[in-house]
């Protein structure tokens, strides 16, 4: 997990409350991705960046939002937490321009109840 | 879009005993692919990648995986299962994004 940092590691929210979860990587690389895990359905993408400035939806988008003003930092926002939303959160980067392997964050716990 | 399927959700081996977990992809163009484990309460570690050249790919402890084009698949295997290989196992690939499939959890009898 070298290098990927998230915070917080757990937080319980109310339901239509917002909040952000932060992702930071000191590695200079362009590509981070968001994702989500929950129980059997392995990860599912939610937004990806390929550099400072450009972010794409994914999989799973819907309830969510995230900027890219700088290399470092990829936040996620949830604007109205709903209980659909508790979940694993996992932020990651891409290992260089041609390997595609992805370095993992240690994970946010988010339970909305 | 690419995506990746994984059709056995649970598979319970013997110690000992070989492992093959199964992965199908959807792509255009080559794929590169990826094996990830993932431990309780833990991240995700790579286990090995595809990119091109040889289809038989290693990767660390003990793992490997066969890239099959005609088949879409790219399967891993282990020719003798150690009880701490119990975990989640992962395929992915990669695009500018990476899907990943559902996931194949492993249990391993004593």
């Amino acid at each position: 997990n070298a290098g990927v940092t998230q915070t917080p590691k757990f937080r319980i929210l109310k339901i239509g409350q917002s909040m952000t979860l932060q992702c930071t990587q000191d590695m200079n690389h362009n590509y981070m991705y968001w994702y989500r895990q929950d129980p059997g359905m392995g990860l599912k993408l939610i937004y990806y960046s390929v550099g400072a400035g450009i972010t794409d939806k994914g999989e799973v988008p819907n309830g969510y939002n995230v900027s890219r003003s700088t290399t470092e930092d990829f936040p996620l926002r949830l604007e109205l937490a709903a209980p659909s939303q508790t979940s694993v959160y996992f932020c990651a980067i891409r290992g260089g321009t041609n390997t595609g392997e992805l370095f993992f964050g240690e994970g946010s716990r988010l339970t909305v109840l | 879009a690419q995506s990746v399927t994984q059709p056995d959700i649970h598979i319970t081996v013997s110690e000992g005993a070989s492992l093959e977990l199964r992965c199908n992809y959807s792509y255009g163009a080559t794929p590169y692919l990826f094996w990830y484990v993932q431990s309780p309460g833990q991240g995700l570690q790579l286990l090995l990648k595809y990119f091109s050249g040889d289809t038989l790919v290693q990767g660390i402890k003990g793992f490997e995986a066969e890239f099959k084009r005609s088949q879409s698949s790219f399967n891993l295997r282990k020719p003798s299962v150690h009880w701490s290989d119990a975990a989640e196992y992962f395929c992915a690939v990669v695009d500018n994004d990476m899907r990943f499939g559902a996931g194949t959890r492993l249990t391993v009898k004593p």
